[in-house]
């Protein structure tokens, strides 16, 4: 079956360092969305991509999504404590309208 | 103000007991879904709806019910026959195919 995959699982970063965060499907999505999960809390909506190779930009966060429309990266510049939490990509199911196949997350742990 | 409503937030539970935890939302969102996640993984999606008196089965449905009677209720019954129950339940809805609105989450902990 479809299955979105994550990678790096966790990542530690230094304040003021810059990284980022790769979401891989084994299909083809018609979109890609992202969420934050702060520590405790929810996951909040941050953005959804659904052009091929489309590019956009919230602050210090860069949300790309693949020319095959595949995968999808999100960099973070110049990392903040406020960065904290597990980051997910979602995209829609192949096999049903109104499911979304959910990676397991990046946890982003930053020291100051 | 707009949003969802999840309770009880807390809830502990002792082993073959149901419990229902609630789901509201005043959005206007057709679609609702309960999702699980637990510690250190992704979400996992247990029911979603996408219309009154209609709901589907998602990845892990196995000991758990749900009903959509109202538009805006989405309540989901974790039964005795769901093995492993402790874990924080999530409600989110959306409007079609658009973005996901989370509720707070409901931590369910079976004693």
């Amino acid at each position: 079956g479809q299955q979105v995959m994550q990678i790096p699982q966790y990542q530690h970063v230094q304040e003021g360092e810059d990284f980022t965060t790769y979401c891989n499907s084994s299909t083809t999505l018609s979109n890609i969305q992202w969420y934050k999960q702060r520590p405790g809390g929810h996951p909040v909506f941050l953005i959804q991509l659904v052009k091929s190779g489309e590019v956009k930009k919230q602050k210090r966060l860069t949300f790309q999504f693949g020319e095959a429309k595949k995968n999808s990266s999100l960099h973070i510049t110049a990392t903040q404590t406020t960065d904290v939490g597990t980051y997910f990509c979602a995209g829609p199911s192949a096999d049903s309208w109104g499911k979304l196949q959910f990676g397991a997350g990046t946890q982003v742990v930053v020291t100051p | 103000d707009g949003g969802i409503t999840q309770s009880p937030k807390y809830l502990f539970r002792k082993e073959g007991q149901n419990v229902t935890l609630s789901c509201e939302q005043n959005l206007n969102h057709d679609a609702m879904y309960w999702y699980r996640q637990d510690p250190g993984q992704g979400l996992r999606l247990i029911y979603y709806s996408q219309i009154v008196n209609d709901f589907q089965k998602g990845d892990i449905a196995e000991g758990y019910s749900v009903s959509r009677e109202k538009k805006e209720s989405f309540p989901l019954t974790v039964t005795s026959a769901q093995k492993n129950p402790t874990a924080f339940y999530l409600c989110v809805s959306s409007l079609g195919r658009w973005e996901l609105f989370f509720g707070e989450g409901s931590r369910l902990t079976v004693l």
